[in-house]
């Protein structure tokens, strides 16, 4: 199993460029999620997804649009990249138990910098 | 809601000396609790869980926490650190109805060979 990946690793857009985050998972899991990371900020959620076709909004969503037309796909945009949107962006996934004793599987991680 | 709370920011050690992490949450019902690792350049790995039981748990890399419910804590320990375990820490909570983790802001450890 590849468990989660994320594509591209890099990128350097200008302000006001668009992309696409790809984050892929082959563990069948229901739930992904995506975040940022900065320096002394931690993991701030931005959106997340409970299944195929279902999105919702986390701690950070603006500037950012998502979507989950696949399962084992969680793709985030950025319509028009702002130097503030400047992170290591991670993807993770988690199973579904009612229970909520799975931790969760993160990707690699995208590096973006906006000029 | 709730929140996680990660005292510390920065932690320097030497190798060899004992390592402890804090960290605190709020919130009032059943919790599940974990620990990950984020070592330089890579992404973020489970150390430990707790989730029910003894609540003394033993993770990977000699890593182990204890989950006090009545301090509402579930520190990590490691009696001696290594220079491998210099990384990033995080603390987080999942409460039985939500779906969404809460993370602590992390504790970066440097351990000095």
């Amino acid at each position: 199993n590849a468990g989660v990946t994320q594509t591209p690793k890099f990128r350097v857009l200008k302000t006001g460029q668009s992309m696409t985050l790809l984050c892929a998972q082959d563990m069948n899991h229901e739930y992904m999620y995506w975040y940022r990371q900065d320096p002394g900020m931690g993991l701030r959620l931005i959106h997340y997804s409970v299944g195929e076709g279902t999105t919702a909004k986390g701690e950070v969503p603006d500037g950012y649009n998502v979507s989950r037309l696949k399962k084992q796909n969680f793709l985030l945009g950025l319509e028009s990249a702002a130097p503030s949107q400047t992170s290591v962006y991670f993807c993770a996934s988690i199973t579904s138990g009612a229970s909520r004793r799975d931790e969760q599987f993160f990707g690699p991680g995208t590096r973006l910098t906006v000029l | 809601a709730q929140s996680v709370s990660q005292h510390n920011h920065h932690v320097i050690l030497s190798e060899a000396a004992s390592l402890e992490l804090g960290c605190n949450y709020s919130y009032g019902g059943t919790v599940n609790l974990f620990w990950y690792v984020q070592y330089p350049g890579q992404h973020l790995q489970l150390l430990l869980k707790y989730f029910s039981g003894d609540p003394l748990v033993k993770g990977i890399k000699g890593f182990e926490a204890e989950f006090i419910k009545s301090k509402f804590s579930f520190n990590l320990r490691k009696p001696s650190v290594q220079w491998s375990d210099t990384a990033e820490y995080f603390c987080a909570i999942i409460s039985g109805g939500s779906y969404i983790p809460t993370f602590g802001r992390g504790t970066s450890l440097i351990v000095h060979p």
